[in-house]
């Protein structure tokens, strides 16, 4: 998976909790994504990064933040975890002039009750 | 809306034929189409890309045809093999940027 990991790996929490998930890459990459996948929606970008510090909303960025205070690490955290946001969510990286080709983690399966 | 999307949900071939995976888009602006591979319980995996001057790019087994009179994009596996068997998911690079819009999916299973 191209220096990627996610963690954890697998997590349940109860609605209303606040959950983070981490991704972390050793591979240097400038740009990383978190998307959320689900049955019939295909991948949805959630929130993506072009360095320290500067990040962008995707299309479904909603009761999500990211943070990403190395280059190595990038955040997301559900605040207050919603049934909705029951899914799989994967990290992605790419570098210069390789947009269209992200490398992706092994995912996080995440379920709210 | 604008959108990619896939005609079939799945597609089942025999191993050694060619498999033909098709998607239709929306979006005519789009500057590159891009074709992932999932492989089950795995994050998604590069195969190829095409810029949308072009109608036609090969690599490795692959081929990605661009029609963009009926905005239709497919790819061809070669000799299609037990380890192809995935889900194909068709996307698009709208700006040229770094935001990649995915489809639905197809799944292709290959049968011995």
């Amino acid at each position: 998976d191209a220096g990627i990991t996610q963690s954890p790996r697998h997590k349940v929490t109860e609605t209303g909790t606040p959950v983070t998930l981490r991704c972390h890459q050793t591979e240097n990459h400038r740009y990383m994504y978190w998307y959320r996948q689900d049955p019939g929606h295909g991948l949805r970008l959630i929130h993506y990064s072009y360095g320290v510090k500067d990040t962008d909303k995707g299309e479904v960025s909603d009761g999500y933040s990211v943070s990403r205070s190395k280059t190595e690490d990038f955040l997301l955290t559900l605040e207050s975890a919603t049934s909705s946001q029951t899914s799989v969510y994967f990290c992605a990286i790419s570098d210069y002039g390789q947009l269209n080709e992200q490398y992706f983690g092994p995912g996080t399966r995440l379920t709210v009750t | 809306g604008e959108s990619v999307g896939l005609h079939l949900p799945t597609l089942s071939v025999q191993e050694g034929d060619n498999s033909i995976i098709n998607c239709a888009y929306s979006n005519s602006a789009s500057d590159y189409f891009i074709w992932y591979k999932q492989e089950s319980g795995k994050g998604p995996q590069f195969i190829i890309d095409i810029r949308s001057n072009m109608d036609k790019r090969q690599g490795q087994r692959v081929t990605v045809l661009l029609n963009k009179t009926v905005k239709h994009l497919s790819l061809q596996i070669a000799a299609t093999q037990p380890g192809d068997s995935a889900v194909y998911f068709c996307a698009e690079n709208k700006g040229g940027g770094n935001k990649l819009t995915f489809g639905t999916g197809t799944q292709l299973k290959v049968e011995l």
